[in-house]
């Protein structure tokens, strides 16, 4: 079935270095949409961004992904974290079912 | 931007008591879906609608059910709660399975 892997699940770094989150998914429809989703403290999930274009970058909010269908991977990434990025970001993916499947999260963590 | 409300926002239970949890939309979105989230497992799905009169299980239904009377209302009924579904539940909407917009949660503890 679908699934998607997020293999850490706990990230500290240090303001200003390079954020990446690992993301890997399975499935077997051949265009599915991949996503990563944010939740800061106390606060609920909220879509950060999207793709469905195989090697094509998505930008939002100074987060990029690409999705790799060669790979199945979509990884987040960020030029220099911020303290404000702290926070649970969930990689997930979606086919033509109307649901979505999660991964079980990674927390980012970032320090002054 | 959709905006998803969940009532209650806190909920003490007894073990073996009914619990209902409600979530309300107001964007008409076709789809609704109840998760549940802890720590170490992220957002579990646990059942899902895809309009008026229809509930889909999703990945971990045992021990829930779901109701969804209108377009607008969607609800997660526990018959008899138990300890084990102390967690955050979360209720969210969408026009398509692309993007979910989810409400703020609501913190179930069941003693």
């Amino acid at each position: 079935g679908d699934s998607v892997t997020q293999t850490e699940g706990l990230v500290t770094l240090t303001e200003g270095l390079p954020v990446m989150l690992n993301c890997t998914y399975q499935t077997i429809y051949s265009n599915p949409f991949l996503f990563w989703y944010v939740q800061h403290l106390n606060e609920s999930p909220r879509l950060l961004l999207k793709s469905f274009t195989d090697n094509k970058r998505t930008e939002h909010q100074g987060f990029h992904a690409t999705l790799h269908k060669s790979s199945s991977s979509f990884h987040l990434q960020k030029s220099s974290a911020q303290l404000s990025d702290s926070a649970l970001y969930y990689c997930a993916l979606s086919r033509s079912n109307n649901r979505i499947f999660f991964g079980d999260g990674t927390q980012l963590v970032v320090k002054p | 931007e959709a905006a998803v409300t969940q009532s209650p926002r806190n909920k003490v239970a007894v073990t073996g008591g009914k619990v209902t949890l409600s979530c309300n939309q107001t964007n008409n979105h076709n789809n609704m879906y109840w998760y549940r989230q802890d720590t170490g497992h992220g957002l579990r799905l646990i059942h899902y609608s895809y309009g008026a009169g229809s509930t889909e299980k999703g990945d971990i239904p045992d021990g829930y059910k779901a109701s969804r009377p209108s377009q607008e209302n969607f609800s997660l009924i526990l018959e008899l709660a138990t300890p084990s579904q102390t967690s955050v539940y979360f209720c969210a909407s969408g026009a398509s399975s692309y993007e979910q917009y989810f409400g703020p949660g609501t913190r179930l503890t069941v003693l």
